[in-house]
């Protein structure tokens, strides 16, 4: 499967614990996104990277969010001292090529948590 | 600030008839505009793009800049075209609406 993959598919936390979720994008794709989605909504825009730039970054993610992509290729995205409103599915998703004509593929998800 | 909205969270229509999903933007300038679609147990996934002047499954979405919409529609909906869809567009970089649920009953 050549697609995005994004590990664990499925992360049960207590509360005030650390949690890193991993993305790794279609190899090509120079553009890297990351999306929180809870029940009812649509994917709300965390953080966004252009190769190993994180170009932007949601003003809504609290200081307990941090994400890296080094050297442009996969990307973490860790949690800090998770609480229980943190619980919702963490989306990836890559692209490439001219950005007016941008074509996001997404992972499966990784479904978090927070007991 | 620059968004979509996704005035109806559910829409509902028989197999066969027209179906319509809204999309309104709140910015000027040349919008950037695509609409996602998420079918059951898969992947969001995209379905076309404003630029492309695409038909895809059926569908097609013009661009209205006088009432600045986006809207997408099928002329005769199916079964299968039951799922979440989104509108989305990329000032910057991709941001989505809140969704419209689709469901078609046979």
């Amino acid at each position: 499967d050549t697609g995005v993959s994004q590990d664990p598919r499925h992360k049960i936390t207590k509360r005030g614990q650390n949690v890193t979720f991993r993305c790794d994008p279609i190899s090509e794709h120079n553009r890297l996104y990351w999306y929180r989605q809870t029940l009812g909504q649509g994917p709300e825009f965390l953080t966004y990277f252009q190769n190993e730039a994180q170009l932007e970054k949601s003003r809504l993610l609290s200081d307990r969010f941090s994400a890296e992509r080094p050297k442009g290729s996969f990307s973490t995205l860790e949690i800090q001292r998770t609480e229980q409103g943190d619980s919702a599915m963490y989306l990836c998703a890559s692209s490439s090529g001219f950005p007016t004509n941008e074509k996001l593929f997404f992972g499966s998800g990784t479904q978090l948590s927070v007991l | 600030a620059q968004r979509v909205t996704q005035p109806e969270k559910l829409l509902s229509v028989f197999k066969g008839a027209p179906v319509e999903l809204k999309c309104n933007y709140s910015y000027s300038g040349s919008p950037e505009l695509f609409w996602y679609v998420q079918y059951s147990r898969q992947r969001l996934q995209l379905l076309l793009r404003h630029i492309s002047r695409e038909s895809i499954k059926g569908f097609t979405a013009d661009l209205n800049k006088g009432e600045t919409s986006f809207h997408l529609k099928k002329p005769f909906a199916q079964e299968e075209d039951s799922a979440m869809y989104y509108c989305a567009h990329r000032p910057l970089d991709m941001r989505f609406g809140a969704g419209t649920r689709l469901t078609v009953k046979p």
